[in-house]
């Protein structure tokens, strides 16, 4: 069956550092990776996707991600954080195949 | 983009009472929705698919009986929450995909708390 696993529950950093969230999946029968952000109280903003055409996803608010097939990771990356990406985010194989969150803390 | 709302965002109820969330698809067609819940500082839990006009397919360990989920067309999927105990107090989120879409779109959520 496929799993997912974010390695990290808590990623406190810096405003203006760069960030990497991680992902590793357990198989990979479904094309379709995603990652999600949720802020307090809402419910999920699709980040990007991975549908194969490309193994270096841009997504929205200056988000990438990369498929990396050998590892069997798709970890999420930003070169520069802000206060405003403070958020939980969730990595999904799948329709509903979903880790178990990593909590972004930007601090000033 | 697609957008998906719920109503009502939160509400508090006495314990017995059923509840009703409404999930719509604002602007295109929702084939399928999915049914969420999600404990705080934890994922979410799928609790169901609903396709349009067909009854619903329930993940195993729900109670179909008390989680009822009918998604009688293609922008509307409700989620009744019935005799309500304090347990079933969470974050329901629903999401809403297409017809030959791999994304799926969320709703901003309902908190339910059951006193």
């Amino acid at each position: 069956a496929q799993s997912v696993t974010q390695l990290d529950s808590q990623v406190p950093v810096f405003e203006e550092a760069p960030v990497e969230l991680r992902c590793n999946y357990s198989s990979f029968v479904s094309v379709y990776l995603f990652w999600y952000v949720q802020y307090p109280n809402q419910g999920l903003q699709l980040l990007l996707k991975y549908t194969s055409a490309a193994t270096l996803v841009k997504g929205i608010n200056g988000f990438e991600a990369e498929f990396n097939k050998s590892q069997t990771s798709f970890h999420l990356r930003k070169p520069s954080v802000h206060i405003s990406d403070t958020a939980e985010y969730f990595c999904a194989v799948g329709v509903f195949i979903f880790g178990q969150g990593t909590e972004l803390s930007v601090k000033p | 983009g697609a957008v998906v709302s719920q109503h009502p965002s939160w509400v508090i109820c006495k314990s017995g009472t059923s509840v009703k969330i409404e999930c719509r698809s604002l602007d295109f067609q929702a084939t399928t929705m999915f049914w969420y819940r999600q404990f705080p500082k934890q994922s979410l839990m799928l609790m169901a698919t609903s396709n349009e006009g067909s009854k619903a397919t329930y993940e195993q360990g729900v109670e179909k009986d008390k989680f009822l989920i009918n998604h009688a067309s293609l922008t509307l999927s409700t989620l009744t929450v019935t005799s309500a105990h304090p347990e079933d107090s969470s974050f329901y989120i629903c999401s809403a995909q297409g017809a030959w879409e791999e994304t799926q779109y969320f709703g901003p959520g309902t908190r339910l708390l059951v006193l």
